[in-house]
């Protein structure tokens, strides 16, 4: 079973430019999260996809941030515009229906210069 | 509000000795907790839970300890290899809202010494 696929792998960019990065969830996995991960630290849950409908985003900036899940498998987090802070990894999970385990991709890493 | 957090944030082992990590919770209604192993370079990696109902679950060479009284968790891994080498997070799966959400820790670096 392929696991979950992310993209770029890295990405350098300066402050106030836009990024988006890509996830594809392992198939048939209905939920999806979005995490952000400082250098140091735990993952922070930003966003929760249930399908194609956000189930919390309450930890997203919505300032700055967005993100998407039109059909309801792929999914992609936009930045715009970035800042230093935003520098980190951007973990990409998803989970099926009947468990409670969430399984992770590689993740983005994030520099804004 | 929930929060999740580690004794330690660096462990130094001989290969082949027994590794603990220790973990803290705060939520004594927290009902399911995970431990994820994070190699360089990689997302976080199940690697084994425990439901608030258990004490004690092994998996391979891996045991997770429950103590609810004083609200600690622990991952015990045997005989430690190189391979082991990693941060370790406990990350606990609570709700917000309606949904169903992991915390994580702050992670504990696990390094395997020769």
């Amino acid at each position: 079973e392929a696991g979950v696929a992310q993209s770029p792998r890295y990405k350098i960019i300066e402050k106030r430019q836009s990024v988006a990065f890509w996830c594809n969830p392992i198939s048939g996995h209905a939920t999806l999260y979005w995490y952000q991960q400082i250098l140091g630290q735990g993952p922070k849950l930003l966003i929760q996809f249930q399908n194609n409908g956000v189930v919390d985003d309450s930890q997203l900036p919505k300032d700055r941030f967005s993100a998407e899940r039109l059909k309801g498998v792929d999914s992609t987090l936009k930045i715009q515009p970035a800042k230093l802070e935003d520098s980190a990894v951007y973990l990409c999970a998803s989970e099926s229906g009947g468990e409670e385990t969430q399984y992770f991709g590689p993740g983005t890493r994030l520099l804004v210069l | 509000g929930e929060s999740v957090g580690l004794h330690l944030p660096t462990l130094s082992v001989q290969e082949g000795d027994n590794s603990i990590i220790n973990c803290a919770y705060s939520n004594s209604a927290s009902d399911y907790f995970i431990w994820y192993k994070q190699e360089s370079g990689k997302g976080p990696q199940f690697i084994i839970d425990i439901r608030s109902n258990m004490d004690k679950r092994q998996g391979q060479r891996v045991t997770v300890l429950l103590n609810k009284t004083v609200k600690h968790l622990s991952l015990q891994i045997a005989a430690t290899q190189p391979g082991d080498s990693a941060v370790y997070f406990c990350a606990e799966l609570g709700f917000s809202g309606s949904a169903r959400q992991l915390t994580f820790g702050s992670g504990t670096q696990l390094t395997v010494l020769p």
